[in-house]
């Protein structure tokens, strides 16, 4: 496609579940990037990947967060044991050459009851 | 920790210039200055970057002082649709291309 995709665009989970989102990059883009946006503040970074390399996992919040590229395209966010304090929006990011801006999908929003 | 500071929110009437400004005092030599936007429900969008010399594409214009410490994105003919919060972002290309995100100027375009 012709942009980043995400799916699902909703998620509700109870306390306890684990949940796993998806992100469909632009085709032959390299780099790709996870962000985590809680409700009126800007995005904060959760992981980078470069192909199926994952270079960067500094942002994530704990051990319960997972992420994973293997083919070096789709990549999976997985959170297991959701907690309530995981409810946010979930946006993937994409690009081609790092110099360059980047695109984001229009994030799956997670509420964990 | 975002390096930019920028003010919470902005007003501005339609069809006149919108000039959200940045302060980023620490920025060093090898930093470049990225704007993005997100409209509501949406993802972060990409406007423009620079390094030293002010930009200017089909979306925006970027002026950079001189000393670099600070910049203004200016929307020449603000239009409803452009009311969003925009972000101020300074990145090293050597870093691994990581973007931090502050809290953003909420712009909001009113009639």
């Amino acid at each position: 496609g012709a942009g980043v995709s995400q799916s699902p665009r909703y998620k509700v989970a109870k306390r306890g579940q684990d949940v796993a989102l998806r992100c469909d990059p632009i085709s032959g883009h390299v780099s790709l990037f996870w962000y985590q946006q809680a409700l009126g503040q800007g995005p904060e970074f959760l992981t980078y990947f470069q192909n199926e390399a994952q270079l960067d996992k500094s942002g994530l919040p704990s051990d319960r967060f997972f992420a994973e590229r293997p083919e070096g395209s789709v990549s999976t966010l997985k959170i297991q044991r959701t907690q309530q304090e995981d409810s946010a929006v979930y946006l993937c990011a994409s690009s081609l050459r790092g110099s360059l801006g980047y695109t984001f999908g229009s994030g799956t929003r997670l509420t964990v009851v | 920790d975002a390096k930019t500071t920028q003010p919470p929110s902005m007003d501005c009437a339609e069809g006149r210039a919108a000039n959200l400004p940045c302060n980023h005092s620490t920025i060093s030599g090898n930093e470049y200055v990225y704007w993005y936007r997100q409209i509501h429900s949406q993802g972060p969008q990409y406007i423009i970057h620079g390094l030293k010399n002010n930009e200017t594409n089909e979306m925006a214009s970027l002026i950079i002082t001189e000393d670099r410490k600070s910049s203004t994105l200016i929307l020449p003919h603000a239009t409803l649709r452009d009311t969003a919060v925009y972000y101020c972002i300074v990145r090293d290309l050597a870093d691994t291309d990581k973007l931090i995100f502050g809290t953003g100027t909420r712009l909001q375009v009113f009639p």
